[in-house]
C-alpha cells in the first residue's frame, strides 16, 4: 500500500519557538494532504487541506497564521507551528490522498510537546 | 468538524471473542470506511463501504451500514491480542473527500 512519512516523529521545543513538519508520500504522488490534530484519547480533528501549489483550506477555528501549511510538490506539505505555546502540544497527523482513490493513506504522526 | 459517535468507548474481550462497535453519523455520507489506530502511531485503513452498500467483508472484518439509520457496525470476529488498538470511522460527503472522523473505539483483547 501506498506509505506517508512525516519527520520528526517527536519534537520538544521551548515556548515562542517554531517547529516544522514535514509529510511525504513516498511511493504515490498525492494531488491533497490533510493535516489533523489529535489529542490524548481523542478523535483526529481536522485542520486544513492543502493541495499541491495552491493555498491551503482551514478548519474553522483554525488560525492560519498559527499553522502554516506548504504543499510545495506532490509528495511534500509542510506543517509550521509558529510561536509555539504549551497549548500546541499535540499529536500532528498528516494524510495524503490521490485524485482516483477516495481512501487516504495516514502518516505515522508527530509529537510535539512545547515546553 | 467531528460528526461521527462511536459506541462502546472502551471494549474489553477475551482473545477468540468477537468484538463489535458501532458508529452514528449526522449527516448524507457517500463512503463510511474504518480505520485502526496503535498507540501513539498513526491511522491505518480496514476496510471501505459505499453508501449504497449494506455489507462488507475483510479477512476478519465485517462492516454493516443502514443509511436509513445513519449508522454502521464493524464486527472483528477471533480477535487477537494483535487487534488491541483503537478504531475510527470517518465519513465524507459527496464531491469532498475531507473525513469526519467518530470518537473512537478503544479495544482491548486479554490473552
Amino acid at each position: 500500500g501506498a506509505v506517508v512519512s512525516q519527520h520528526p516523529s517527536r519534537v520538544i521545543c521551548k515556548s515562542g519557538t517554531s517547529v516544522k513538519i514535514e509529510c511525504r508520500s513516498l511511493d504515490f504522488q498525492a494531488t491533497t494532504m490533510f493535516w489533523y490534530r489529535q489529542f490524548p484519547k481523542k478523535s483526529l480533528m481536522l485542520m486544513a487541506t492543502s493541495n499541491e501549489g495552491s493555498k491551503a483550506t482551514y478548519e474553522q477555528g483554525v488560525e492560519k497564521d498559527k499553522f502554516l501549511i506548504n504543499h510545495a510538490s506532490l509528495t511534500l506539505s509542510t506543517l509550521t507551528v509558529t510561536s509555539a505555546h504549551p497549548e500546541d502540544s499535540s499529536f500532528y497527523i498528516c494524510s495524503c490522498g490521490t485524485a482516483s482513490e477516495e481512501t487516504q493513506y495516514f502518516g505515522p504522526g508527530t509529537r510535539l510537546l512545547v515546553l | 468538524s467531528q460528526q461521527g459517535e462511536e459506541d462502546p468507548q472502551a471494549l474489553s474481550i477475551q482473545e477468540g471473542e468477537n468484538a463489535t462497535m458501532n458508529c452514528s453519523y449526522k449527516t448524507s455520507i457517500n463512503n463510511l470506511q474504518w480505520y485502526r489506530q496503535n498507540s501513539g502511531r498513526g491511522l491505518v485503513h480496514l476496510i471501505l463501504i459505499r453508501s449504497n452498500e449494506r455489507e462488507k467483508h475483510s479477512g476478519r472484518l465485517r462492516v454493516t451500514l443502514d443509511t436509513s439509520k445513519k449508522s454502521s457496525s464493524l464486527l472483528i470476529t477471533a480477535s487477537r491480542a494483535a487487534d488491541t488498538a483503537s478504531y475510527f470511522c470517518a465519513t465524507d460527503s459527496f464531491n469532498d473527500y475531507k473525513l469526519s472522523f467518530g470518537a473512537g473505539t478503544t479495544v482491548t483483547v486479554r490473552a
